[in-house]
């Protein structure tokens, strides 16, 4: 069974802090994915990777930045949280064929 | 442009009873199209995965239909439980430059089964 674990269920921040989410895989997929969810507007891209210190901006990759040191890591990175980040990120896994396997998550409020 | 729609938004339905939800898409050229179930607070599972070939797939009281003449799909839901009450998202896939895969979603159908 795929499995794509993220870090965090939850997570409560400040503005102005930097904010690391951690999602790792184990099925040795080469793509990673991070989007995030907002209601009324469905899963919008942030950012993707296809291989290891690769990295390509989605739709919405402003005020957000990534990491891939190692195949089975994707980290988003918030380098200073604002209110409107609050949001639910959800982190996927791909190989090169069709199936895309999500996380569960990470619901994070900034105040 | 490469859209995805899907209707009705939210939809409430009793317990036992069948429903339907629909996806109508833009997308080119088309790859696949994959029907996910998200419950709240949780990752989108996938429930089924359709190629252009394919007109019905099915995964237990989900039969997902196909047709890529119209760029319609549809997720149909026989005997309805409790459990059925999530979010259903359309994704289609369509292939872009260089070999790599591109996903548009729609916003997905909120489901309530009710006793």
């Amino acid at each position: 069974d795929v499995k794509v674990t993220q870090s965090s269920r939850y997570l409560v921040k400040r503005t102005g802090e930097k904010v690391f989410l951690e999602c790792v895989q184990d099925m040795d997929h080469e793509n990673m994915f991070w989007y995030r969810q907002d209601p009324g507007l469905g899963l919008r891209l942030i950012y993707f990777s296809y291989d290891v210190k690769m990295k390509e901006k989605g739709d919405i990759p402003e005020g957000y930045s990534v990491s891939r040191e190692k195949k089975e890591r994707f980290s988003l990175i918030l380098e200073s949280a604002s209110t409107n980040q609050t949001s639910m990120y959800l982190c996927a896994s791909r190989t090169s064929g069709y199936e895309q396997y999500f996380g569960p998550g990470t619901r994070l409020t900034v105040t | 442009k490469n859209q995805v729609e899907q209707s009705p938004q939210s939809l409430i339905i009793l317990e036992g009873k069948n429903c339907t939800l629909q996806c109508n898409y833009t997308v080119s050229p088309f790859s696949n199209l994959r029907w996910y179930k998200q419950d709240t607070g949780r990752g989108p599972v996938s429930l089924t995965i359709m190629t252009f070939s394919e007109n019905t797939k099915s995964n237990g009281r989900y039969t997902a239909t196909l047709d890529a003449d119209t760029k319609q799909s549809s997720l149909h839901i026989t005997a309805s439980q409790l459990s059925d009450s999530a979010s259903y998202i359309c994704v289609v896939t369509r292939l872009s430059g260089a070999g790599s895969y591109q996903l548009t979603f729609g916003k997905g159908t909120k489901l309530s089964v009710i006793p």
